[in-house]
């Protein structure tokens, strides 16, 4: 079965620099979670998208954004990096209105930043 | 405000029984669910109770009592591979919405 896809897998950016990663639901799937992890820590809810709108806004400082579009792809633009967002960034998707409230999570991108 | 309370570590060995348990605390409440993460993997869903009782899953079980803000995880016949995290998480603003974490329990597994 397919899964969620996220590019890229690894991506190592200098402090200031911009990043975009990249989110597949798995198909028929319209909704999208994102979600940061730092080491040994919780995934931490950055945003989420319905139907290419915005649904909910979690701890999504404002020097990222994000969107959802027309083939339920989503991206997470992150600029002016800093230290502290290195981390693991999941995304994870749902068909909404499912019988079940699982969230499929996509293997993450590991973002360094240096 | 919302937060989940469990163990952060909890070790038994291959075979034995063991039960990780979670407290919350949240403004409306919209069922429990439990997600395992191994190291550096992905999380994956392992079961969601939105009414009091008891959810079996093969060798997981997961309980929860609304009236006590408790819900646990139950994992039986341990094995090696059941090493890793359990997080507890419920949703943000309704059943379907974003998932808000505990802190999460790591269970090791010896032999």
């Amino acid at each position: 079965a397919a899964g969620v896809i996220q590019s890229p897998r690894h991506l190592i950016k200098e402090k200031r620099e911009t990043a975009t990663l990249k989110c597949y639901p798995i198909p028929r799937h319209d909704t999208v979670y994102w979600y940061q992890q730092g080491p040994g820590q919780d995934p931490q809810f950055l945003i989420s998208f319905y139907e290419k709108m915005q649904s909910d806004k979690g701890s999504i400082p404002d020097r990222f954004s994000a969107q959802q579009f027309s083939d339920y792809h989503s991206e997470l633009n992150m600029s002016s990096l800093e230290l502290g967002d290195s981390a693991l960034y999941f995304c994870a998707s749902r068909l909404s209105g499912s019988d079940s409230y699982e969230q499929y999570f996509g293997p993450g991108t590991r973002l360094t930043v240096t | 405000g919302q937060s989940l309370e469990q163990p952060s570590e909890v070790t038994a060995v291959e075979g034995a029984i063991v039960q990780i348990n979670c407290t919350y605390q949240t403004s409306g409440f919209y069922g429990l669910s439990w997600y395992q993460q191994h190291d550096g993997g992905a999380p994956t869903f392992l079961s969601y109770n939105a009414l009091d009782g008891l959810e079996e899953t093969g060798r997981f079980s997961s309980f929860l009592s609304r009236s006590d803000s408790y819900g646990y995880l139950l994992l039986q016949e341990l094995q090696m591979k059941d090493s890793a995290s359990y997080f507890c998480a419920h949703h943000l603003n309704q059943a379907g919405t974003a998932l808000i974490f505990g802190k999460g329990t790591t269970l090791s597994v010896s032999s």
